[in-house]
């Protein structure tokens, strides 16, 4: 059965760079029907997609967030990376990894079928 | 930039049919998929592909589309289905979530 496991510090100070990583288990990360990815949640607030990776590497990234954001995979441990560099208090949410269901570039059909637990990231002083 | 909107909340009496309706531009050229989020858990796919219901959800869940609007509809509401719905599309190569529609059952 598949699991995602999202793991990081859980405080982060302003300026600095936030290190998340997600553990795949059940399924490779080099399965070629799926993508993988990450989606954030402030507070009290609704679902943000922050962005998606194919383990050959490619990305796509919220255009709000691609100038500080970096998504990558490790094949050889089965892992999911994210770097959001220079974080604020508004880079404080849950953080959730996530299979992606996508046939890539031109395909209209994206949806994630599986979701880790989500780890929570608060960012501050 | 590209948005989906989705009434904030919407109430049902146990038994009966909800609707949460998710419009957007062009939204009837994309599929649109559909997410549950109970409180302090994970989002689960509800909704994928407009209308396919993925394996372990209830078929009082469906979905449908018509123009520009994609709704989810819950027959038969129990109050197991309070959560949050969310509806997602992609946009070009964007992913883009609606703001949510808390669904209270009472």
């Amino acid at each position: 059965q598949l699991q995602l496991q999202e793991s990081g510090p859980g405080l982060v100070k302003p300026s600095e760079t936030l290190s998340l990583t997600c553990d795949v288990s059940g399924d490779s990360i080099r399965n070629r029907d799926y993508y993988w990815g990450w989606v954030r949640q402030p507070p009290g607030k609704g679902l943000v997609w922050v962005g998606t990776v194919y383990w050959s590497g490619t990305t796509y990234y919220n255009p709000t967030l691609v100038r500080r954001v970096t998504i990558s995979v490790d094949t050889s441990r089965n892992q999911v990376s994210l770097r959001l560099r220079s974080v604020t208090a508004a880079d404080t949410a849950v953080y959730y990894c996530a299979r992606i269901y996508y046939y890539g570039l031109g395909s209209r059909l994206y949806f994630m079928d599986v979701w880790g637990k989500g780890t929570t990231v608060t960012v501050s002083s | 930039s590209y948005e989906l909107t989705q009434p904030p909340s919407v109430s049902v009496s146990p038994g009966q049919t909800a609707s949460i309706s998710c419009s957007g531009d062009e939204l009837g050229d994309q599929f649109t998929s559909w997410y549950q989020q109970k409180a302090g858990q994970s989002p689960v796919l509800v909704i994928y592909r407009d209308t396919w219901r993925p394996s372990g959800i209830p078929e009082r869940f469906s979905g449908s589309t018509s123009g520009n609007t994609a709704t989810l509809t819950i027959s038969g509401t129990q109050t197991v289905d309070e959560a949050d719905y969310y509806c997602q599309t992609l946009y070009s190569t964007t992913v883009i979530f609606g703001g949510g529609t808390k669904l209270t059952v009472l």
